[in-house]
């Protein structure tokens, strides 16, 4: 009964490679959240989103895009994967302007 | 912009001991204020929340106290536990903008010994 749940947990690729990210809610929420953690653990958000706005964090490179089929599913594509996009990415739903709820996070190493 | 300060770690103590970890933080609005976990190789869990001034959250143990004068969020644990070591991280959402994203504090590392 997993309520944010991500796919892969690890994702191990070389550099260039495009790569996807899958997260799903069953929480009935209705936004959902892309944050990047860092090897030092800092958590900045990427992205935001509902069923009206996307909200892009003006410092995440364009190589990075979030699609989303539905309501339950937020999907992160990286294109062109280079080192320092190394690192864990979590997936996070709500109800509009409520608590968030995180996934596990998908560990990503760029070699 | 809207920021969160937390005390640096590591943070080492004996089981049983007292756990402090200051929390304090910038913003314009009025914000909602969250304790994280994450524990080691897992994703954060919502640990405990507060919503306006001189609120106390508390979940498993843990308090903190939404304190507008002094703009902090401290956590408090009376006797810490081995399995209390984890990342724990503050974090603010002041919902301004239109989907109330999080600011997270940099996260203070706990170790309790045995």
């Amino acid at each position: 009964d997993t309520a944010v749940s991500q796919t892969p947990k690890y994702l191990v690729t070389q550099m260039g490679n495009d790569k996807s990210i899958k997260c799903e809610q069953n929480l009935g929420h209705d936004t959902m959240y892309w944050y990047k953690q860092d090897s030092k653990k800092f958590l900045k958000i990427m992205f935001s989103y509902n069923n009206k706005e996307l909200i892009i964090n003006e410092t995440v490179p364009n190589r990075f895009s979030p699609k989303s089929p539905d309501k339950a599913h937020l999907n992160l594509h990286i294109n062109s994967l280079e080192l320092g996009d190394s690192a864990v990415y979590f997936c996070a739903s709500s109800r509009m302007k409520e608590t968030q709820y995180f996934g596990p996070g998908t560990r990503l190493l760029v070699l | 912009g809207d920021s969160v300060t937390q005390m640096e770690g590591p943070v080492t103590l004996s089981e049983e001991a007292f756990l402090t970890i200051n929390c304090t933080y910038t913003a314009t609005g009025y914000p909602s204020l969250f304790w994280y976990v994450q524990y080691p190789g897992e994703g954060l869990q919502l640990l405990l929340k507060a919503t306006k001034a001189d609120d106390k959250g508390s979940n498993k143990g843990f308090e903190a106290t939404y304190r507008k004068e002094t703009t902090s969020f401290h956590l408090e644990k009376g006797s810490v536990q081995v399995s209390d070591s984890a990342v724990y991280f503050c974090a603010l959402s002041d919902y301004g903008g239109s989907q109330g994203n999080l600011i997270f504090g940099k996260g203070t590392k706990l170790s309790v010994k045995p």
